[in-house]
């Protein structure tokens, strides 16, 4: 089956600092999605990328699509507390299939 | 405001019950999913449907049940053939263009399940 990793699981990070979390896939896809869940919550779609290369940015969100295709990064710039949360990649096949990350849990200390 | 909503918010199954979580949509898509969710696991898929009246079984779909009777809902059955239907439940939509180009997948704000 697909094989869909990302790195790193959990982070602790000082406020104002970036960060950078990836994903990596077994094969080649049409679209990586990237999402952020809030305990409790459903997850919220931050950035969607369609095309090998492209660069996107939602604010101080910025997530790119690899050029091989299997992979993308999502970096958030200028950290703030309200950015907790974990954040996961999305690969979306044909046919309204989708394979999830196992998500990368921010900690962000004041 | 278009979205995805999803009732109730928390709900208790004893042994032995079927029940019913709710999933509703205003943003016109065409296909809809049911995703559950464990502490520290990814989302795993359990019913998926890409047209009304048409409705297919996603990775996990042994003790669930769906309909699709009408574009905006698709609701999920938890039955009593599943052990362990304690989880964090998800429902999600897409434009469903079927390629998975230009595709872009939203989420309701979930349902927990627990068992009495």
């Amino acid at each position: 089956g697909q094989q869909l990793n990302q790195s790193p699981q959990s982070m602790f990070i000082q406020e104002g600092e970036d960060v950078s979390m990836n994903c990596t896939s077994s094969s080649i896809f049409n679209t990586w999605l990237w999402y952020k869940q809030d305990p409790g919550e459903g997850p919220v779609l931050l950035i969607a990328l369609y095309k090998a290369g492209e660069l996107t940015s939602n604010g101080r969100l910025t997530a790119q699509f690899g050029i091989t295709r299997k992979d993308s990064f999502l970096n958030i710039s200028a950290s703030i507390p309200s950015d907790v949360g974990i954040y996961f990649c999305a690969l979306v096949r044909g046919y309204q299939k989708v394979t999830f990350g196992t998500g990368t849990k921010l900690q962000v200390i004041p | 405001d278009g979205g995805i909503t999803q009732s109730p918010k928390y709900l208790f199954r004893k042994e032995g019950q079927n029940v019913t979580l709710s999933c509703e949509q205003n943003l016109n898509h065409d296909a809809m999913y049911w995703y559950r969710q464990d502490p520290g696991q990814g989302l795993r898929l359990i019913y998926y449907s890409q047209i009304v009246n048409d409705f297919q079984k996603g990775d996990i779909a042994e003790g669930y049940s769906v309909s699709r009777e009408k574009k905006e809902s698709f609701p999920l059955t938890v039955t009593s053939a599943q052990k362990n239907p304690t989880a964090f439940y998800l429902c999600a939509s897409s434009t469903g263009t079927g390629t998975g180009t230009n595709e872009k997948l939203f989420f309701g704000s979930g349902t927990q399940l627990s068992v009495l």
